[in-house]
């Protein structure tokens, strides 16, 4: 079975500054995603960025970055130019490309990110 | 369209009753997705359909609960004789029919409490 672990319970950051979240996870599949969704308090989660196995370019999504690396099952989320709305849940997830486990997100357990202004 | 729409936001029951939450996919969406998440801790999968088929259920879904989503597109979730280990946020989430790049959008969520 997939697992997804985030070892970061807890993260803070300057604002302005950067900061980046880890994430690692384990699977037998070849071909995957695997996303950051963002869960702000009492509100709904939003996916951050997203990044295809297949591909080795890391995903970009404005001040949001990821370091993808395969080999070593790793997926951490860069934060650039930290905003005090970014300060929330974060949480990494994965699926199967051919959906093998079930076609459901494996969530790992999240690390809450506080913004010091 | 607003995006997922969950109903109520907040439940608060004693232990023993039936509540019921429900769920409006955005509406092309075909698949619909349960998820339920404790204080401190990643959503866990319960179940999902594709239009009116419910295609997959965890190991979590015990007896007590039940999914329906009657005509492909709201869906709710029953959970009968409530225990207190019920407490937790209900999510609901839809997307295209699609292979894994499914991207899913999640509603707010339903916060239940069993007294």
């Amino acid at each position: 079975a997939q697992t997804v672990t985030q070892s970061q319970p807890e993260m803070s950051v300057q604002e302005a500054e950067t900061v980046t979240l880890s994430c690692t996870y384990d699977t037998s599949e070849s071909d995957y995603y695997l996303f950051w969704y963002k869960q702000p308090p009492s509100r709904q989660m939003i996916l951050v960025i997203r990044q295809e196995a297949y591909k080795q370019q890391n995903a970009t999504e404005n001040r949001f970055s990821v370091n993808f690396q395969k080999a070593a099952k790793s997926f951490s989320l860069k934060i650039s130019d930290s905003q005090l709305g970014d300060a929330a849940m974060y949480f990494c997830a994965y699926i199967g490309r051919w959906n093998n486990a079930g076609n459901m997100l494996t969530f790992g357990g999240g690390t809450r990110l506080m913004v010091k202004p | 369209d607003t995006g997922v729409s969950q109903d109520p936001r907040h439940k608060i029951t004693k232990r023993g009753q039936n509540v019921t939450f429900r769920c409006d996919p955005i509406s092309e969406h075909n698949r619909l997705y349960w998820y339920r998440q404790t204080l401190g801790q990643g959503p866990e999968f319960l179940t999902y359909f594709q239009n009116e088929a419910q295609l997959e259920k965890s190991r979590l879904l015990s007896d007590r609960f039940s999914a329906e989503r009657p005509k492909g597109s709201f869906s709710t979730l029953e959970i009968q004789r409530t225990e207190q280990g019920d407490s937790a946020m209900y999510l609901c989430a839809s997307s295209l029919r699609g292979n894994g790049a499914n991207v899913l959008t999640f509603g707010a969520g339903s916060r239940l409490t069993v007294l």
